[in-house]
């Protein structure tokens, strides 16, 4: 079974300052997703990544993946306000099927 | 707005009734997928369909079920529901069953007392 592993499950940012959040999975796939959920709303996808060493950048926010790792980072730069939400990385292993990580919940601070 | 909608968006229901959700997907998308959230078990895959038929199937109990309509549309059925039901309930929906971002409608929020 497809196992998807976030870390941190909680992260506190200061504004301004720059985070990485990581997704580890346990099972071989080139196919990894990133959605972005504010509290009592739906999933909004921020990145798809389709092949290994795949980067993606959207305003202060980018994702890679490293398929040999079973690794994807989203790495936050400069976080500011409207970015507290909780971030949750998807992994598709080829059975139509997705398995999400336990989602990070991100508050920034002033 | 992802344009797929779900109706309805709350439902308090007893323990032991039967619900129905519906599920509307983007225009032009021929698959379906549904997943429950929930505090204690994050967000399952519940179940997958593409242009009317059964692709996958995750961890969806056999009180629960679901079809697609031939105009694509998507119910799931949850019966004899206990309190441990509770939860939102996502529809999403893809182009293809393969490689696609599923776009994520709105959520049905049940509760169950």
């Amino acid at each position: 079974e497809l196992k998807v592993e976030q870390n941190p499950l909680f992260l506190s940012m200061q504004e301004g300052k720059n985070y990485t959040i990581y997704c580890n999975y346990s099972t071989t796939s080139d196919r990894l997703y990133w959605y972005r959920q504010d509290p009592g709303k739906s999933l909004e996808s921020l990145f798809v990544l389709l092949s290994n060493g795949a980067v993606k950048q959207e305003g202060r926010l980018m994702a890679s993946l490293d398929t040999k790792a079973r690794l994807s980072t989203l790495h936050i730069t400069a976080a500011v306000h409207d970015l507290s939400a909780t971030y949750f990385c998807a992994v598709d292993n080829g059975d139509y099927k997705l398995s999400f990580g336990a989602g990070t919940t991100v508050t920034v601070r002033a | 707005d992802s344009g797929v909608t779900q109706t309805p968006k709350h439902l308090i229901t007893a323990t032991g009734q039967r619900v129905t959700l519906r599920c509307s997907p983007r225009s032009g998308d021929l698959s379906v997928y549904w997943y429950q959230q929930s505090l204690d078990q994050g967000l399952q895959f519940l179940i997958q369909y593409y242009n009317g038929e059964e692709r996958a199937k995750g961890n969806i109990l056999e009180r629960f079920s679901a079809q697609q309509f031939p105009d694509l549309h998507s119910e799931l059925n949850l019966s004899s529901l206990e309190l441990g039901d509770s939860a939102l309930y996502f529809c999403a929906s893809s182009v293809a069953a393969g490689v696609s971002t599923q776009y994520f409608g709105p959520g049905t929020r049940l509760t169950v007392l």
